[in-house]
C-alpha cells in the first residue's frame, strides 16, 4: 500500500547539520514535499522536489532525492534553535491525494 | 499503523450547495483532529482544530458558520462547507495528533465548485 515512512524524533547540536530521512512507496509520486509545523501554527512549505531531480539546494536547505531507493531526505545546514520544531515528508501520488509521513520531531540540544 | 480515512477523495458540486467531508480514524482514537486547506504549491493552511466533544476552534479569518466542523466521537471528524463557492475550490486534508504516534493524515479531498 502506499505509505511515507519517516523517523518520529531527531536530536542535533546547534551549528551541527540536521538530516531528516524519509522512505516513500509511489514511484508514480511526480513532486515530493516537505513542511515543516511549528507549535500552534500551520504546516509551512519549505520545499519540494519534482521526481525528476536528483538534488535541490535553497540556502540552508538540501533535498536528496533517490528515486531508485524512493529515498528523500532533508539536510538543514548550520541548525538554530529557530529549527526547532516538526518536519513532514509528504508525496503526491496524484492531485487529488496527498500522503504524509507521521512527522519528525527535531530537537536542538545547546 | 495509525490510519486516517478521508472521503471523498474529488468531489465536483454546484455553487450555493453544501458538501461534507469525512475523516475517519480507522484503528485508533482519535482525541483531536486537525482540518487544512491547501491552496496550489503553498503551504497548508491551519483551518481549525477540533476535540471530541466540544467545539472546535477557528483560526482568525476562517469563517466558522461556512466551515461547519463537527467531532461527535474520536472516530470521527467532519468538515461541511456550506453554500459553497468557487473561490472556495481547494484541497482539504485533515490530520489526527497521536498519542506518541506523530500524526496520521488523511489523504485529503480536491473539491471543486462550479
Amino acid at each position: 500500500g502506499e505509505d511515507v515512512e519517516q523517523s518520529l524524533f531527531l536530536s542535533v547540536r546547534e551549528g551541527d547539520s540536521s538530516v531528516i530521512n524519509c522512505t516513500y512507496t509511489d514511484s508514480s509520486s511526480t513532486y515530493l514535499y516537505w513542511y515543516k509545523q511549528e507549535p500552534g501554527a500551520g504546516l509551512q512549505l519549505l520545499t519540494y522536489i519534482f521526481s525528476n531531480m536528483d538534488m535541490k539546494q535553497d540556502q540552508r536547505l538540501t533535498v536528496l532525492l533517490n528515486k531508485k531507493d524512493k529515498h528523500l531526505s532533508l539536510r538543514i545546514a548550520d541548525t538554530q534553535t529557530g529549527d526547532s520544531a516538526i518536519y513532514f515528508c509528504a508525496e503526491r501520488p496524484r492531485d487529488d491525494k496527498i500522503i504524509f509521513g507521521k512527522g519528525t520531531r527535531l530537537h536542538i540540544l545547546p | 499503523g495509525a490510519v486516517v480515512s478521508q472521503h471523498p477523495s474529488r468531489v465536483i458540486c454546484k455553487s450555493g450547495t453544501s458538501v461534507k467531508i469525512e475523516c475517519r480514524s480507522l484503528d485508533f482514537q482519535a482525541t483531536t483532529m486537525f482540518w487544512y486547506r491547501q491552496f496550489p504549491k503553498k503551504s497548508l493552511m491551519l483551518m481549525a482544530t477540533s476535540n471530541e466533544g466540544s467545539k472546535a476552534t477557528y483560526e482568525q479569518g476562517v469563517e466558522k458558520d461556512k466551515f461547519l466542523i463537527n467531532h461527535a466521537s474520536l472516530t470521527l471528524s467532519t468538515l461541511t462547507v456550506t453554500s459553497a463557492h468557487p473561490e472556495d475550490s481547494s484541497f482539504y486534508i485533515c490530520s489526527a495528533a497521536g498519542t506518541g504516534n506523530g500524526y496520521t493524515f488523511g489523504s485529503g479531498t480536491r473539491l471543486t465548485v462550479v
